[in-house]
Formats: structure tokens, C-alpha cells, sequence
């Protein structure tokens, strides 16, 4: 599976937007790139995925640069109930039917 | 989308004993997965649960050690055989819905809460 690299740990000031980067450079072109966040004592939810356009929800947004070697997750204006792990997961095309590799995830910490 | 319900929520265990984890699903998911989580650690993948067949075991994993049942579409169980303090861990489980991973549907993972282990 291709892997994605992200930084261990960031640190945001609530109300303020955070930019979550993730890097995949063995990203495929079938692959599409999802993100979830495990917050304290709780499972896994899903936040967001996408394919090579910029995506929005009620979340946040996903950019994906041009080449799909990276994305970055935005949470708009932070607060602390989005203290969580956050994890850059890529899923092939009809992936559905597979597990997902979680990879170590950046642990974002939301300071009042 | 899907609410995943697991019980029990946290045990306390002694070594050599075996605990049965249950996990349901409120609406008929195509797919569900068992994942361990160790202290400090990432999620990692043990099993998909198959409906009516045996358990599809990653690497690492083994029947012997945890068995799996999947009934019917929404319930699933986990069990961890002969527990050591090495087994303690968060168990999860997860369910969705199988299909081309399109913008259009619907291919999130659903978690449930997980269940807290620890083996004395």
C-alpha cells in the first residue's frame, strides 16, 4: 500500500484555522486520499476524502496539490472539541471491501 | 451512514481466560473489521469478518487466538483466546459499505467506541 507521512505532532490556537499536511509521494492514480480523527477515548470518524479536487464539508476541507503528492487538511476555526488524532489514509478505488492502514497520525493539540 | 454499538465497553481479565467482544451494527453494512489499538499506539487491522464464513486474518494474526463470528449483516464477535498482559489493548470495530470509492457514495468506515481490555 502506499504509504503517507505526516508530522507527529501540531499545535493550534483555538479559533484559528490549522492546516494539517500529509505527504504521499507513491500516492496511485486509482488511490483516494481519506481522513479520519480519533478523539480522546473514542473510535476512529470519518472527516473528509477526495480524489484530485479540493473538497469541502461541514468539517473542513481537503487541498490536494496538483501532482497528488501531498494534501492538507483544514479545520477552518479550531476549537477544542477538535483536539484529536488526526489520520491521512489513502484507499484505492473500490476499497470498500478492505481494511484501512492507519498510519501513526498527527496529534493535534488545541491551546484556549 | 451506520452506528456501531460494542460491548463490553471495558474488562478487567486474568491471564489464560478468553473474552468475547460484541459488536452490532444498526443498519445492514456490507463490510465489517476488527481492528487492535495498544496502549499509545495507532489502530492496526486483525481481521475482516465475513458473513456466514470463516474470518479473513491479516498478518500476525490468527483463528486460534482470536475467533471471529459475523452471523448476519450487523453483529459481529471478537474473541481474545488465552489472554496474556500482552493482549491488553482497545479493541474496535468498524462496518461500511463496500463499492467504488467515488466523491458520490458513501465509503467512510464506521467505528464503534471500542472496548478496553486489560489483562492482570
Amino acid at each position: 500500500d502506499a504509504k503517507t507521512t505526516q508530522p507527529n505532532s501540531m499545535e493550534s490556537n483555538e479559533e484559528e484555522p490549522v492546516h494539517l499536511p500529509c505527504n504521499h509521494s507513491t500516492i496511485s492514480g486509482t488511490d483516494y486520499i481519506h481522513w479520519y480523527r480519533q478523539l480522546p477515548s473514542q473510535g476512529p470518524e470519518y472527516v473528509i476524502h477526495g480524489l484530485t479536487s479540493n473538497v469541502n464539508n461541514r468539517m473542513a476541507s481537503l487541498a490536494i496539490a496538483e501532482d497528488r503528492k501531498s494534501s492538507t487538511l483544514i479545520l477552518h476555526r479550531a476549537t477544542l472539541r477538535d483536539a484529536a488524532v488526526y489520520y491521512c489514509i489513502l484507499r484505492r478505488a473500490g476499497g470498500g471491501a478492505d481494511g484501512l492502514t492507519f498510519g501513526k497520525g498527527t496529534h493535534l493539540i488545541i491551546q484556549p | 451512514s451506520a452506528v456501531i454499538s460494542q460491548k463490553p465497553s471495558r474488562d478487567i481479565c486474568q491471564r489464560g481466560t478468553s473474552l468475547t467482544i460484541q459488536c452490532q451494527v444498526d443498519s445492514q453494512v456490507t463490510m465489517m473489521f476488527w481492528y487492535r489499538q495498544q496502549p499509545g499506539q495507532s489502530l492496526t487491522l486483525i481481521a475482516t469478518a465475513n458473513q456466514g464464513s470463516e474470518a479473513t486474518y491479516e498478518s500476525g494474526f490468527v483463528i486460534d487466538k482470536f475467533p471471529i463470528s459475523r452471523p448476519n449483516l450487523t453483529f459481529s464477535t471478537l474473541t481474545v483466546s488465552n489472554m496474556s498482559p500482552e493482549d491488553s489493548s482497545i479493541y474496535l470495530c468498524s462496518g461500511g459499505f463496500a463499492g467504488a470509492a467515488s466523491l458520490t457514495m458513501n465509503t467512510e468506515a464506521f467505528f464503534g467506541q471500542g472496548t478496553r481490555l486489560t489483562v492482570v
